[in-house]
């Protein structure tokens, strides 16, 4: 079993729909990662976050540390959002990342 | 900053041949990490360095692998001799740890590069 499971592994939705990608993972951790792959394959950090929530324009992820779980949250969504949203996790001490696999978004206009 | 800086950005090669990958991370950061993603494992760390020296190299495959950073600004990672499972696109990642907030910061990636082995 994955350390790190997200669900769904694909979304599509329709443009201006809420989106929300879930993320679980079975270990102790000092920080959990969202990034975003774009279709060209570049890798961009979108959150990085221990406790609580965080908002950044229309997107928001949240954290539960006792139930191990995370949401990233988009609001509005629009085709450009379109992309693969990996969560991943370190452990206390370390800045050694674990992924899931991803969930590939896809949002049509 | 033009950010992370990996080289080349493309590389086709047969099996057998030696392969090296070349980094620059941002400058001021002390933190430098090797990924690899492929479709079946997703990413995966390979090694992460911290002020030059290799923290965890757990994740290097075998012994085929090597990585080395001789000073701040520059890291390779090496596949001698590469194979075809060596496949994959290679990710270039650093970060910097400060003494506010969570300590450890987000990693900032570079373009990566795609590997092939014929």
């Amino acid at each position: 079993k994955n350390e790190v499971e997200q669900s769904p592994q694909n979304l599509t939705a329709q443009e201006g729909e809420f989106i929300t990608i879930n993320c679980s993972y079975s270990v102790g951790i000092s920080a959990l990662h969202w990034l975003q792959q774009h279709p060209g394959g570049g890798i961009v950090s979108l959150f990085m976050l221990s406790s609580g929530k965080k908002k950044h324009g229309r997107l928001i992820a949240t954290i539960n540390i006792q139930e191990k779980h995370s949401s990233l949250h988009i609001t509005a969504s629009h085709p450009r959002d379109s992309a693969v949203y990996i969560c991943a996790v370190s452990q206390g001490g370390s800045e050694k990342l674990v992924f899931g696999k991803g969930t590939k978004l896809t949002v049509n206009p | 900053d033009a950010g992370v800086i990996q080289s080349p950005r493309h590389e086709v090669t047969e099996m057998g041949q030696e392969v090296t990958l070349r980094c620059k991370p941002i400058s001021g950061h002390d933190y430098l990490f090797w990924y690899r993603q492929t479709m079946m494992r997703g990413l995966e760390l390979l090694i992460y360095f911290n002020n030059n020296v290799p923290i965890d190299d757990s994740g290097m495959p075998e012994d085929r692998f090597s990585a080395k950073m001789p000073n701040a600004s520059f890291s390779t990672l090496k596949i001698q001799p590469s194979e075809p499972r060596d496949s994959a696109v290679y990710f270039c990642a650093s970060s910097f740890y400060s003494l506010s907030g969570l300590g450890y910061n987000e990693q900032f990636f570079g373009p990566g590069t795609r590997l092939t082995v014929l």
